[in-house]
């Protein structure tokens, strides 16, 4: 049991940019989520895969896309960045959510 | 919609108090109820895990207890110690798999 593993975990783009943040789910995890957290504030869902098709999304918008693989790990897009979106994207996986998740240790990205 | 919210938002107590974080919930169709420890820029790690089904579970000096009903949920930490220090977080799961996470008690523990 591996957990969940997050990469890069630091990030420095321009805003314009695009980014691509990775995700390892824990061995056997086929749901994987999304949050975004900005500093002092509590995590914000953004979307939830499940077994490779999305199956819930938070309140952002489209150029905030996202992938899972067939091995259950996941990739979250964010297109033509904006300095708003500076802040700590975590991670979590779980099997079908009733065991209870666990995160990663997350990916901090800031936008200049 | 389901809303957590935690109390107190802040705690400042000495080394080797007990204490307890509250955590209550307005919708009781929750699958479990996690509670979690997050440190200044990290990952959340999770503490204790509670099945709708069950009334609490222990781990070490932690006992966290669920009352469904009522929606409350309270985590014990017995003996704290300044390494207890972090923001705890009470997180729901509920239908669709979608989590719902509290508003956070942070804690600070004092030499």
């Amino acid at each position: 049991e591996t957990g969940v593993t997050q990469s890069p975990t630091h990030l420095i783009k321009t805003r314009g940019q695009q980014v691509t943040l990775r995700c390892s789910s824990q061995s056997g995890h086929n749901t994987v989520s999304w949050y975004q957290q900005a500093l002092g504030q509590g995590p914000q869902f953004i979307f939830q895969y499940y077994r490779e098709e999305e199956n819930g999304r938070g309140n952002f918008p489209p150029r905030f896309s996202g992938l899972q693989f067939p091995n259950y790990s996941s990739e979250l897009n964010v297109n033509a960045l904006e300095l708003d979106d500076s802040a700590l994207y975590l991670c979590a996986s779980s099997l079908g959510g009733r065991d209870g998740y666990t995160f990663g240790s997350g990916t901090r990205l800031t936008v200049v | 919609k389901q809303e957590v919210t935690q109390i107190p938002a802040a705690l400042s107590v000495p080394e080797g108090e007990n204490l307890v974080l509250n955590c209550s919930f307005t919708d009781s169709a929750i699958y479990n109820l996690q509670w979690f420890r997050q440190d200044p820029g990290k990952g959340l790690t999770s503490l204790l895990l509670i099945q709708s089904s069950q009334r609490e579970q222990t781990s070490g000096r932690l006992n966290a207890s669920l009352d469904k009903s009522s929606g409350r949920s309270t985590l014990y930490i017995a003996a704290s110690q300044p390494g207890d220090s972090a923001t705890y977080l009470c997180v729901s799961t509920g239908g669709g798999n979608k989590l719902t996470f509290g508003t956070g008690t942070q804690l600070k523990v004092e030499l």
